[in-house]
């Protein structure tokens, strides 16, 4: 049981670029979402998802896309890269949507600079 | 709007005392408060989860408390210990949003 898996744990890109940002989770989670985390801010949901199919947007969604086509994946697709999107992204998954008294498992995060 | 605001932003302690870390909140209709802990370089990991009729919540030696009429909770660590020094986040969701409103963190270290 390996929980919520990212990678790559570290990326450098030049402005432009496209890139998918990879979350995998093996605990048969319904609700998947993704945060960018910056320094001097808590996390901000980027997009989040309430199972297979579904997606939508949090606060932060411009210059990002999601897909979930099955329960265990949701990527983060960055899709023409900019320095502003330099930051730490996390990916979390919980049983049943977001404001249900279930604690949230994080992944370790992916480390992206813009460059 | 929705925010959540922690205190102090950093704390440093000795190893073996006690700290209390505060969370304020505006976030409206109330559903639970959750408290993590961040390790320097990982994700956040679940500490405690506090719904509405619930005042105390402990795990180990972490106990939150919540005072749902004043909006404010905190983060109680007893005999702080080297591997208590993290970030420590207060998060709050509404009912029926999807979008839970982080707090910035307070950072503590503990010294030896």
């Amino acid at each position: 049981n390996a929980g919520v898996t990212q990678t790559p744990k570290f990326q450098v890109l030049k402005t432009g670029q496209s890139m998918t940002l990879q979350c995998a989770q093996d605990m048969n989670h319904e609700y998947m979402s993704w945060y960018r985390q910056d320094p001097g801010m808590g996390l901000r949901l980027i997009h989040y998802s309430v199972g297979a199919g579904i997606t939508d947007q949090g606060e932060v969604p411009n210059g990002y896309n999601v897909s979930r086509s099955t329960t265990e994946d949701f990527p983060l697709r960055l899709l023409s890269a900019a320095p502003s999107q330099t930051s730490v992204y996390f990916c979390a998954s919980s049983p049943r949507r977001g404001d249900s008294n279930q604690p949230q498992h994080f992944g370790d995060g992916t480390r992206l600079s813009i460059l | 709007k929705n925010q959540v605001e922690q205190s102090p932003q950093s704390l440093i302690i000795l190893e073996g005392k006690n700290c209390t870390l505060q969370c304020n909140y505006t976030v409206s209709p109330f559903s639970n408060l959750r408290w993590y802990k961040q390790d320097t370089g990982r994700g956040p990991v679940s500490l405690t989860i506090m719904t509405f009729s619930e005042n105390t919540k402990s795990n180990g030696r972490y106990t939150a408390t919540l005072d749902a009429d004043t909006k404010q909770s905190s983060l109680h660590i007893t005999a702080s210990q080297l591997s208590d020094s993290a970030s420590y986040i207060c998060v709050v969701s509404a009912l029926g949003s999807y979008i839970p409103t982080f707090g910035r963190g307070t950072s503590l270290i503990v010294h030896p």
